[in-house]
């Protein structure tokens, strides 16, 4: 497609539920980028993708969040046993190389009720 | 850990003040340095991307600049505007790996 994608653009869970969140970045990009924003906060990092290895994983906050990436596309952001702190906007970018522009998706608003 | 740390971390200007605010980066490793801007409700949008010491970029009426022997670069607004109000952030990005986003400078502008 012509720019980063994300689905579903907004969730609303129970705690305790798993989510999955998706992220189709750009044709041919190598690198991959999740981030959250919870309310108030600024962009925290959570994981990067070259690839479809993960050679930074130390943003993710517990071991109840997990991603990966297949095919060097598309990838897949999971929360298990969803908490009310979880709550917050993830963004997803993708860029060409690993140092250059990230692109944005248009995020994922997930509620944990 | 790569430290990028922009100041400062929120700014209140009037209508027509000029303003810029800065991005120290490591000096090692250096491959780009991205400038962003991230309006509310919103996804980040890249403004400039800068690659050679000394770099200048300019769109309208804000521009920015670029050293990296001593890692830092600035970005400036000239008569700032109610619609410049935004979260700026920059990033830098590494030959050795991935880019790493400082927490963003906060511009609020009063009309």
């Amino acid at each position: 497609g012509a720019g980063v994608s994300q689905s579903p653009s907004n969730k609303v869970t129970e705690k305790g539920k798993d989510v999955e969140l998706r992220c189709d970045p750009i044709s041919g990009h190598t690198a991959l980028y999740w981030y959250r924003q919870s309310l108030g906060q600024g962009l925290e990092f959570l994981i990067y993708f070259q690839g479809n290895s993960a050679p930074d994983k130390s943003g993710l906050p517990s071991d109840r969040f997990s991603a990966e990436r297949t095919g060097g596309s598309v990838s897949t952001l999971t929360i298990q046993r969803t908490q009310q702190e979880d709550s917050a906007v993830y963004l997803c970018a993708s860029s060409s190389t690993s140092g250059l522009e990230q692109f944005f998706g248009p995020g994922t608003r997930l509620t944990v009720l | 850990i790569l430290n990028v740390e922009q100041s400062p971390q929120s700014l209140h200007v009037q209508e027509g003040d000029s303003t810029n605010f800065t991005c120290s980066f490591p000096s090692s490793n250096f491959y780009a340095l991205h400038w962003y801007r991230w309006e509310t409700a919103k996804s980040p949008e890249a403004l400039f991307v800068m690659t050679l010491n000394g770099d200048e970029k300019k769109k309208g009426r804000i521009s920015a600049t670029l050293n990296t022997k001593e890692g830092y670069s600035y970005l400036y607004i000239k008569g700032s505007q109610p619609e410049d109000s935004a979260t700026y952030l920059c990033a830098f990005g590494s030959n050795a790996g991935k880019s790493t986003f400082g927490d963003g400078t906060t511009l609020t502008v009063k009309p």
